[in-house]
């Protein structure tokens, strides 16, 4: 039973350049939430999704910053024109919908570190 | 001031040592407490999950929610090497599978043998 899976684990960029961060939710999952981790420092909720649909994107850099999760395939966490303070980690978590079994729980990837050069 | 606040450490104590970890938070809207153990360059996985004041028991993790006081606790007995990890606290209002969570910074905690 694969987990969330997030790719890629290691990414460099160059400021100006962009950045993608995909994210397949665990089976049977169709919730799906991006965090990001500035270096010591905890997770911050940047965005909530579900297919097709963005719930909540409070948390989102007003600009530079989008997400989606289409009908068919992974959730994509997208970053135009990176600078340096992007420099992170961005984590992904899926959960259950909401009213069934362990829907309170939220189950994160393994990350992927974005370094911007 | 930051909703939750948490020590950052790094807290170090011998092998089977009694461990505490604890923060605070400011809106008492706060209805549903997680905390968290990340290995480095892991994701965090959950460890406990309660939604009310008292004590909630695991194996050798003890979570302690006070909301009179806006405080949580884990306690961790009989501590092992294996437990070295960083240990966020989390929080979150509203209903269930609603997961928008407000992390505590983390307490870098090493067990030595």
């Amino acid at each position: 039973n694969a987990g969330v899976m997030q790719n890629p684990r290691h990414l460099v960029r160059r400021r100006g350049q962009e950045a993608r961060l995909r994210c397949s939710p665990m089976k049977g999952h169709s919730h799906v939430y991006w965090y990001r981790q500035l270096p010591e420092e905890g997770l911050k909720f940047m965005v909530y999704l579900q297919k097709e649909n963005i719930i909540d994107e409070s948390g989102m850099p007003k600009e530079r910053f989008s997400a989606e999760f289409p009908k068919e395939g992974p959730s994509i966490l997208r970053i135009q024109q990176v600078v340096r303070g992007d420099s992170a980690a961005y984590f992904c978590a899926s959960s259950p919908p909401p009213g069934t079994s362990g829907s309170g729980e939220l189950f994160f990837g393994e990350g992927s570190r974005l370094t911007v050069l | 001031q930051k909703e939750v606040e948490q020590d950052p450490g790094p807290l170090s104590v011998p092998e089977g040592a009694i461990v505490s970890l604890n923060c605070t938070y400011s809106n008492s809207a706060f209805q549903y407490f997680m905390w968290y153990r990340q290995y480095s360059r892991k994701g965090p996985e959950l460890l406990m999950y309660t939604y009310s004041s008292g004590n909630k028991e695991d194996g050798r993790f003890t979570a302690q929610v006070d909301k009179s006081s806006k405080y949580i606790s884990l306690f961790i007995r009989d501590s092992q090497p294996s437990d070295s990890a960083t240990y966020l606290c989390a929080m979150k209002k509203g209903v269930q599978g609603a997961q928008k969570l407000v992390f505590g910074q983390g307490t870098r905690l090493t067990i030595n043998p």
